[in-house]
Formats: C-alpha cells, sequence, structure tokens
C-alpha cells in the first residue's frame, strides 16, 4: 500500500490564481481529512469527510472548498489564492472504528 | 473550547540522556489523545494513540502515558535519530458527527551525539 498520497510537492501561486491539491489513499479508509500547518502552530483542520458524497467545515474552511466523489481521493480547491493561504497543507485519512489518523507526505503551497 | 499545550517547545539532549516531553490537556470526554513523530519536510507520523488515564505504550526507546490531564513521551537513552518535532492531539466527544484532531505546537527534539 502507498497509503496517503499528497500531490504536488510544491507550488508557487500569484495572487488570485486557482489550484487543486490532491490527495489519494489506497486503504479503503472511509474518513479523510485536510489541514494547513502555519510555522509555530499546531495543525489546523480545514475539512473533512466521512465518506463519498459527504463532506463538512472544519476549524479553518474560508477560501477553501473540497468534494468527494470516490472512497479514494479527496481534493482541495484554493479558488483565489492569498498570502494567507501560503502553508504546508496535509492530508489524512483513518477508518471509520479507529480515531488514528494516518497522513501524507504534504505540499508546500507559497503564494506571492 | 479543547486546548493541547506542549512542553518544552525545544529540547536538546545528549545521546544516551533520557528525558520525558509534556502534553497537557483540557476536553470534555477525551476519546482519544495521539502521539506523532515529524521529521522536517514530512508529514506526522502515527506513533501511539491513548484512550483512558493509566494506559502506557511502548515502542523502541520511546514510551508514552496518560493520566486525566496530560500525556508524558518518555525517551529512554536517546539517539540521534530521535532528533524530531513530536507533536501532540486530542480527540474530542463525538458533538452532532463533528471531527476535531486539536494539535498542540510540538516539542522540537534535538539529540546530540
Amino acid at each position: 500500500n502507498a497509503g496517503v498520497t499528497q500531490t504536488p510537492k510544491f507550488r508557487i501561486l500569484k495572487i488570485g490564481q486557482s489550484m487543486t491539491l490532491q490527495c489519494a489513499q489506497d486503504m479503503n479508509h472511509n474518513y479523510m481529512y485536510w489541514y494547513r500547518q502555519d510555522p509555530g502552530m499546531g495543525l489546523k483542520l480545514i475539512y473533512y469527510s466521512v465518506g463519498a458524497g459527504i463532506t463538512d467545515k472544519g476549524e479553518v474552511p474560508n477560501g477553501y472548498n473540497v468534494s468527494r466523489s470516490t472512497t479514494e481521493d479527496f481534493p482541495l480547491r484554493l479558488e483565489l489564492a492569498a498570502p494567507s493561504q501560503t502553508s504546508v497543507y496535509f492530508c489524512a485519512s483513518r477508518v471509520r472504528i479507529q480515531e488514528t489518523q494516518y497522513f501524507g507526505p504534504g505540499t508546500r503551497l507559497l503564494v506571492l | 473550547e479543547d486546548q493541547v499545550t506542549q512542553s518544552p517547545e525545544a529540547l536538546r539532549l545528549q545521546e544516551g540522556e533520557s528525558s520525558s516531553l509534556n502534553c497537557s490537556y483540557t476536553v470534555s470526554g477525551l476519546r482519544g489523545l495521539f502521539w506523532y513523530r515529524q521529521d522536517p519536510g514530512k508529514g506526522p507520523e502515527f506513533l501511539f494513540t491513548l484512550y483512558s488515564a493509566g494506559e502506557e505504550k511502548e515502542k523502541e526507546r520511546l514510551k508514552a502515558t496518560l493520566t486525566k490531564k496530560e500525556s508524558f513521551l518518555h525517551i529512554t537513552a536517546p539517539k540521534p535519530e530521535d532528533s524530531a518535532t513530536y507533536l501532540c492531539a486530542v480527540q474530542g466527544p463525538d458533538q452532532g458527527g463533528s471531527e476535531k484532531l486539536v494539535f498542540g505546537k510540538g516539542t522540537k527534539l534535538t539529540v546530540n551525539p
């Protein structure tokens, strides 16, 4: 199993541009999550999904959108990039019956 | 509001010098407390899950313990490869399907040879 994979690893965006951060898992996990990690801060939950077709907001959802059309994939969309979205983004997943989340390698995003 | 505080922010040890990292938390109805290791430029790597006070788990040189207010990550005879940032997180009660893992800011551990 590859576990949780994320693409791209690094991206530079200009203010106002859009992009999609990709996340996939091959562990048949029901739950998937998107976090952002800013320097010196704890990870903050952006959005999560408990299954295909079901998504919900986390702690910091403004400026982001998600969709979950399959069990495997959970893309995060940035519509109008802002400097405040410069961060490292992590995707995570877990099975329904266990609380432990497993993380991907992250996408580093720089908005200039 | 659920809170997690980790201390110290940074810790430097000599190889073989045992120590402990602290994670203090406030949450009403703990569903789980998690320890992760994070290397620079990498995603958090799962270490332990603890569910109830008194529980302990071990893995190689690491041992995690849990009380009703805090958790400790004990590192015995550390090696340079144990250098990393250690993250603590708590999962509160399931409130209407809300999912929220609250993370601390982490403790950066450096082990010198």
